[in-house]
C-alpha cells in the first residue's frame, strides 16, 4: 500500500523567509501528487498538483513543488512567506495501481512576524 | 455562493445518540466524498459517491451510513455514536467520474466538528 510521509509536523519560519515543506511517498509507480492547504477553521483547498509533464509545478499564492521520481519526493517551496501563509499543509498521493488516495499527516506552518 | 456547504458546523451530542450531517455542492460535480479528520489532523477518506452510486467504501464501522439523494447532496448518518467518533468531518466534491477520481481537484466544505460526550 502507498504511504505519504510529511517529515516535519511543525515548521516555524520568519516572515519573508523562504520555506520548504517536505513530502515523500512510498512508491514511484503511477502516482499523482497534490498539495492542499487548510487555513484555520476552514476546509482544504488545492495549492497545486502534478499529473504529468514538467516536474516543477507552480501553484497559487506563490507556492511551487518539484516532483522527484528518483527520491520519491514532492517538496513544497515558497521563496518568501507571509503571515497569511500560516496554515496546515497536506501532501496527498493518488496511487493509480492500488486505486487509492492518501493524505499525509500534515505540516503546520507558522509564520512569525 | 458557497461551493460546498455542510450543516451543522458544530455538533455536540451524547454517546449512543444518532445524528446526521448534511452536505450540498452547487458546482455541478459528479463525485462527492466524506473524510474524517482526527485530533491529530490526520485525514482519512470514508466514502465516495459518483452520481448517487457508492464507489469508495473504506473500512468504516457499519454505524456510518452515507446517503446520496441526488448528485448534489451527500449526507452522513451515524448511529449509536461513540467517543471515538469525535472528529471533524469534511465533505468534498470533484468534477469527473470514476475515471478521473484520482486526478481531479477536490473542493472541500468547511467541516463539521462532532463532539461526543
Amino acid at each position: 500500500a502507498q504511504s505519504v510521509t510529511q517529515l516535519d509536523s511543525q515548521v516555524p519560519v520568519f516572515e519573508e523567509a523562504p520555506v520548504e515543506l517536505r513530502c515523500n511517498y512510498s512508491s514511484s509507480v503511477s502516482v499523482y501528487l497534490f498539495w492542499y492547504v487548510q487555513y484555520p477553521n476552514q476546509g482544504l483547498q488545492l495549492l497545486l498538483k502534478y499529473l504529468s509533464g514538467s516536474t516543477l509545478v507552480k501553484g497559487i499564492n506563490g507556492f511551487e513543488a518539484e516532483f522527484n521520481k528518483s527520491q520519491t519526493s514532492f517538496h513544497l517551496r515558497k521563496p518568501s512567506v507571509h503571515i497569511s501563509d500560516t496554515a496546515e499543509y497536506f501532501c496527498a498521493v493518488s496511487d493509480l495501481v492500488g486505486n487509492q488516495f492518501y493524505f499525509g499527516t500534515g505540516t503546520s506552518l507558522t509564520v512569525i512576524p | 455562493d458557497t461551493a460546498v456547504s455542510q450543516t451543522p458546523k458544530y455538533l455536540v451530542t451524547q454517546m449512543g445518540n444518532d445524528k446526521s450531517i448534511k452536505c450540498e455542492q452547487n458546482l455541478g460535480h459528479d463525485t462527492m466524498y466524506w473524510y474524517k479528520q482526527d485530533s491529530k489532523k490526520f485525514l482519512k477518506i470514508m466514502f465516495s459517491y459518483n452520481n448517487k452510486e457508492l464507489i469508495i467504501n473504506e473500512t468504516v464501522p457499519n454505524r456510518f451510513s452515507p446517503k446520496s439523494p441526488d448528485k448534489a447532496h451527500l449526507n452522513l448518518h451515524i448511529n449509536s455514536l461513540e467517543l471515538g467518533d469525535s472528529a471533524v468531518y469534511f465533505c468534498a466534491s470533484s468534477q469527473g467520474g470514476t475515471s478521473r477520481l484520482y486526478t481531479d481537484t477536490q473542493y472541500f466544505g468547511p467541516g463539521t466538528r462532532l463532539t461526543v460526550l
